[in-house]
């Protein structure tokens, strides 16, 4: 079965860049979309299709796919984006990553 | 505005069969070409697709619960359910309802609040 992998955690500080990856074969092949959870909370996609935007969400979140990685981009990350972030894509059956935690120190 | 809502008993036990509503309002689950779909996340875990209903009827679910799912339509109440049989404390779980977009891409752009089944005797 397809596989998707996530680091475990990402720190970055206030104002600074945070990139998370998501790692699958020939994932560029595939689109991705991106959740953010944050604690006790349901997830909301802040990516789709590799790189939309859903309405609502800030300019300051980006997504890239290439090769066998996808990249979720938080430019000038705030405090309030202190989450969980999960990739997913489609493989026969949806595929989830195992999420990242992303810390703002 | 397009809103879901779990709903069901939050305490199962062993060998019996979980059984959850979800409630849709802002968009019609038979009229639109939408799948509907159940997702869950055990606790301190990462989210797991358990299976979708498309507007038609048809299923689809994941390979490894695929025995004891069934997932259906209400449509006269615009609600959709899961039903999992023969559970285990394995099957712990917040568990959310949610609707595929109707982009290009299977991607999940509503969300339920989730609701908390817990299976113990």
């Amino acid at each position: 079965s397809y596989e998707l992998t996530q680091p475990p955690s990402v720190s970055v500080s206030p104002g600074q860049t945070a990139s998370i990856t998501c790692s699958g074969n020939k994932l560029e092949d595939k689109y991705v979309c991106w959740y953010q959870q944050k604690a006790g909370q349901s997830p909301v996609m802040v990516i789709y299709q590799d790189k939309k935007r859903p309405s609502g969400i800030p300019e300051r979140f980006s997504g890239s796919n290439s090769g066998n990685t996808a990249t979720l981009t938080i430019s000038g990350t705030q405090a309030l984006d202190e989450a969980d972030y999960y990739c997913q894509t489609w493989d026969s059956s949806v595929v989830f990553g195992g999420g990242t935690k992303l810390t703002v120190l | 505005q397009v809103q879901l809502q779990e709903s069901g008993p939050g305490l199962v036990r062993p060998s019996q069969t979980l059984s959850l509503t979800c409630s849709v309002s802002g968009a019609s689950i038979s009229g639109d070409s939408y799948y509907w779909s159940w997702i869950r996340q055990h606790p301190g875990k990462g989210l797991e697709w358990i299976g979708y209903i498309y507007y038609s009827g048809s299923t689809y679910y994941k390979q490894s619960l695929k025995s004891r799912i069934i997932i259906s339509l209400d449509t006269s109440k615009n609600q959709f359910s899961l039903n999992l049989s023969s559970v285990t404390a394995a099957d712990t779980a917040v568990y959310y309802c949610a609707r595929v977009g109707s982009g290009a891409d299977v991607s999940f752009d509503y969300w339920g609040q989730g609701t908390l089944v817990t299976v113990s005797s």
